[in-house]
């Protein structure tokens, strides 16, 4: 079964710095990769997501992730964050061993201070 | 516009009561799954569904049914519930595709 590790729980940062956001996962198998954004008291919305071809993919809202297969790495990037950019942040893996189901990491809280 | 919503919104209720929350999608949606929400979890599988009468368990099932009679619903009912069981709760469904899409969820409080 795969596996989905956010390597960190809370990343505090400034308005307008650039911020990261990293993922690693675990996987036998080619699985597909999302991150979706949770904001206070609302559901899951997805932010972008990659399934095959180029290993940059351009989300919604300035974000933007890199696939890197041989580090097994999907990390979130912004150049210059927004206040409006405080939320929750999931990584998850789809496919592979667990056909048909999301599977989760644990979310980093993600705080823009002005 | 399609969507999916959930109900209730908010929900206390006391240990051994069983609880009934609802989902329902306007997609046309061919699956459909149950999660729910604790800190430092993340979202976890309770149940989902591939079609109807079809359902399956996921990671963490005990204490929690489903039942799928149409496309458009697939209630959770946590049978007698426990203080365990306090959690936001969300629905998702997807097309035959990867992509899920998320209820609004629902805060339960089990007394």
């Amino acid at each position: 079964a795969q596996s989905v590790t956010q390597l960190d729980s809370q990343v505090p940062v400034f308005e307008e710095a650039p911020v990261e956001l990293r993922c690693n996962y675990s996987s036998s198998v080619s699985v597909y990769l999302f991150w979706y954004v949770q904001y206070p008291n609302q559901g899951l919305q997805l932010l972008l997501k990659y399934l095959s071809g180029s290993t940059l993919v351009k989300g919604i809202n300035g974000f933007e992730a890199e696939f890197n297969k041989s580090q097994t790495s999907f990390h979130l990037r912004k150049p210059s964050v927004h206040i409006s950019d405080t939320a929750e942040y999931f990584c998850a893996v789809f496919g592979g061993t667990s056909y048909g189901k999301l599977t989760f990491g644990q979310g980093t809280i993600l705080t823009v201070h002005p | 516009d399609a969507e999916i919503t959930q109900s209730p919104r908010h929900k206390i209720t006391e240990t051994g009561r069983q609880v009934t929350l609802a989902c329902h999608q306007t997609w046309n949606h061919n699956n459909m799954f149950w999660y729910r929400q604790d800190l430092g979890h993340g979202l976890r599988l309770i149940h989902y569904s591939y079609g109807v009468q079809d359902t399956n368990k996921g990671e963490v099932s005990d204490g929690y049914s489903v039942s799928r009679s149409n496309t458009e619903d697939l209630p959770l009912t946590l049978e007698s519930a426990a203080s365990s069981q306090t959690s936001v709760y969300f629905c998702a469904s997807s097309d035959h595709g990867e992509t899920q899409y998320f209820g609004p969820g629902t805060r339960l409080l089990v007394l």
